[in-house]
């Protein structure tokens, strides 16, 4: 298995900060990273694919960056809406594809 | 604009066979693979397995072949069995199209359907 670290487990940052989420890979897996936010009691939602891509219709304040074992989520100015726990995930071995066990942002 | 919807039962009883079912719509699922995901209560995710329209499958060894994923392309739904269920299956389970091959992704979710097993 690839198993995927997220560092922190949580965090607590005020509206307009920028914070960073890092994820590290046990074995290399290119750029095949996936982030995801989720919100309680809601589905997660695709925020960034193949490490540093910005999916439709998500701000640009969401960015990622990394490749081999070591990826970065960032938000460059947290607003209220984006308070959720966000995981990485890998597809690199696409016969068991598996998630970090997430990253719980709360408002300070 | 591609909708999942999971349906089936939220109450299972331990050693007997969860049957849940993901309606697609908005979109043929043909030329897709579609994704099983759980996530236990206050826990993360846990990818179950997937399916290619063409009936193909992938499935997460650590459920120890009890997981079995089928597709009805007449209805465009898939569905998942996981038998000899214990409480440990207890989670919310989504359904999700995946665009497959390394650089795939998970879009979109269903809203997920809360399972629990108990007697």
């Amino acid at each position: 298995d690839i198993q995927m670290t997220q560092s922190p487990a949580s965090l607590s940052a005020s509206v307009g900060d920028r914070v960073t989420i890092t994820c590290r890979a046990s074995q290399y897996i290119s750029s095949y990273l996936n982030w995801y936010q989720q919100k309680p009691g809601r589905a997660p939602k695709l925020l960034i694919y193949a490490a540093s891509s910005l999916q439709s219709g998500v701000p640009s304040r969401f960015s990622g960056s990394g490749s081999g074992t070591d990826f970065t989520l960032t938000i460059s100015s947290l607003q209220p809406e984006d308070f959720a726990t966000y995981y990485c995930q890998q597809t690199y071995n696409t016969l068991l594809i598996t998630f970090g066990q997430g990253t719980r942002l709360e408002i300070k | 604009q591609v909708q999942l919807q999971e349906s089936g039962p939220g109450l299972v009883k331990p050693s007997e066979t969860l049957s849940l079912t993901c309606i697609v719509s908005g979109a043929s699922i043909s030329n897709y693979y579609w994704s099983w995901i759980r996530q236990p209560p206050g826990k993360g995710l846990e990818w179950i397995g997937y399916i290619y329209y063409s009936g193909s499958t992938n499935t997460n060894p650590s459920l120890k072949s009890r997981a079995t994923i089928s597709v009805d392309t007449s209805k465009n739904q898939f569905s998942l069995k996981l038998t000899s269920v214990t409480a440990a299956d207890t989670a919310v389970y989504y359904c999700a199209r995946h665009s497959g091959g390394l650089a795939s992704q998970f879009d979109p979710w269903g809203q997920g359907i809360l399972v629990t097993v108990s007697s």
